[in-house]
């Protein structure tokens, strides 16, 4: 299948610090990524879908000026986590569209704010 | 918006048993996808379906995609405990601008007891 990379793959950080996650679909070009939160035991929650060139479309609830994201090449997204407060700790996941339905992740990142 | 039922919410087995689980919905999908996540891991697509009534096979797992395209099975066979996961079944949304977004069903815990 198509492997996605994401990096880091966990970060600690400091509130009110910003932290940058990379998300890289290393053997397709992606016109389209997703951005995804999960809570322990939980489903994917959609934040926000990249697509390249343009702006992201958030989902309802996502503040965009908080998660800022940044798809500037068919192989590569990123999601900006502004000025971190301890909520913000989650595990964030990226995918990348192949084809018309199917989407790949990446193994996610852990972020906690200290 | 559309929703997927997934059930049972968890199962615990016994190694060597077979395994079941299914996801429905009220409204007609035209993919469904299985995904598996292991613990502090991105999930993993198992299985891509797209054909109502289609059978496919992956190893030990089977799913089908159910003749009303409202709904799709996933089937593992003499379960190991390297099964332990997260099942996820998704589908695309409806509509032209939904750019590939998927629906998640709530998730099945498998449990796995050697």
């Amino acid at each position: 299948g198509a492997v996605v990379s994401q990096h880091p793959s966990r970060v600690i950080c400091k509130s009110g610090t910003s932290v940058k996650i990379e998300c890289r679909s290393l053997d397709f070009q992606a016109t389209t990524m997703f951005w995804y939160r999960q809570f322990p035991k939980q489903s994917l929650m959609l934040m926000a879908t990249s697509n390249e060139g343009s702006k992201a479309t958030y989902e309802q609830g996502v503040e965009k000026d908080k998660f800022l994201i940044n798809h500037a090449s068919l192989t590569l997204s990123t999601l900006t986590v502004t000025s971190a407060h301890p909520e913000d700790s989650s595990f964030y996941i990226c995918s990348a569209r192949y084809g018309l339905d199917t989407q790949y992740f990446g193994p996610g990142t852990r972020l906690t704010v200290l | 918006g559309q929703q997927l039922n997934q059930s049972p919410q968890s199962m615990f087995i016994q190694e060597g048993e077979d395994v079941s689980m299914n996801c429905t919905s009220s409204s007609i999908f035209n993919t469904w996808l299985w995904y598996k996540q292991d613990p502090g891991e991105g999930p993993v697509l198992l299985i891509a379906l797209y054909k109502a009534g289609e059978l496919t096979s992956n190893g030990r797992l089977t799913a089908q995609f159910g003749i009303t395209r409202k709904d799709s099975f996933l089937n593992i066979s003499a379960s190991i405990p390297s099964d332990v996961g997260i099942y996820f079944c998704a589908g695309p949304d409806a509509g032209g601008t939904s750019y590939g977004k998927l629906t998640f069903g709530q998730g099945t815990i498998l449990t796995v007891h050697p």
